[in-house]
């Protein structure tokens, strides 16, 4: 069956360190992989777009990296700040179809 | 530029009841997602449309739920008669292109 799988368990760090958030898929063959960041009582804000033949893409203090052979992504924030805690979701762009499928997302908390 | 704009914020009905949520999307996007989140999970997507035209409507439950977008801007999505399973957040987004989605911040159904 087709799957994403992102942690359920909330990612609990200092500020200051590198937050790593992981993505996995199972059975989709994606265009594209985005990140996605959600805080409550809004709806999801695009942060990076990574292509199936790119291995890393930067946007300032954010990083992601994408292994199709693994059908894996991670999410890098560095220096973490209190004001990046918030759910990150990540979703496959399907080609043919362009249908965006999001995995269930992972809770950050950045603690002062 | 203005953000995808959706109305009401929140709504709350008796089983059975109908419902309608309101969309407005980013001016000069011509294709607008409709998706519905529950708690704790990412966005589903229910119906897809490029201009007038519903392009992807194949996870939309058809027998309650419709949507329409009058002259290829904005759209509305009804359910009726509303179910027990329907309470979530029920997502507008809108993009320029296939890439980048820009979500509104939702319409909080609760059915009673």
């Amino acid at each position: 069956s087709q799957k994403i799988e992102q942690n359920s368990e909330a990612l609990n760090i200092q500020e200051g360190k590198t937050a790593t958030l992981t993505c996995n898929y199972t059975n989709y063959s994606p265009a594209y992989l985005q990140w996605y960041r959600q805080d409550p009582g809004r709806g999801p804000v695009f942060l990076l777009l990574i292509r199936e033949n790119e291995k890393e893409k930067r946007k300032e203090r954010l990083k992601v990296t994408f292994d199709t052979t693994l059908k894996q992504s991670l999410f890098h924030i560095t220096a973490s700040q209190p004001a990046d805690s918030a759910t990150y979701l990540c979703a496959l762009l399907m080609d043919s179809s362009y249908k965006l499928i999001f995995g269930s997302g992972t809770r950050l908390l950045v603690r002062p | 530029e203005a953000g995808v704009v959706q109305s009401p914020r929140y709504k709350i009905i008796e089983k059975k009841q109908p419902v309608a949520f309101w969309c407005n999307p980013i001016s000069g996007h011509n294709t607008l997602y409709w998706y519905r989140q529950n708690l704790g999970q990412g966005p589903e997507l229910l119906i897809r449309y490029e201009n007038e035209e519903a392009v992807d409507d194949s996870q939309l439950p058809k027998d309650r739920f419709s949507a329409e977008r009058l002259k290829g801007v904005d759209s509305t999505l009804k359910i009726q008669p509303a179910e027990l399973g329907d309470s979530a957040v029920y997502l507008c987004a809108s993009s320029r292109d296939a890439e980048t989605q820009y979500f509104g911040p939702g319409t909080r159904l609760l059915v009673l």
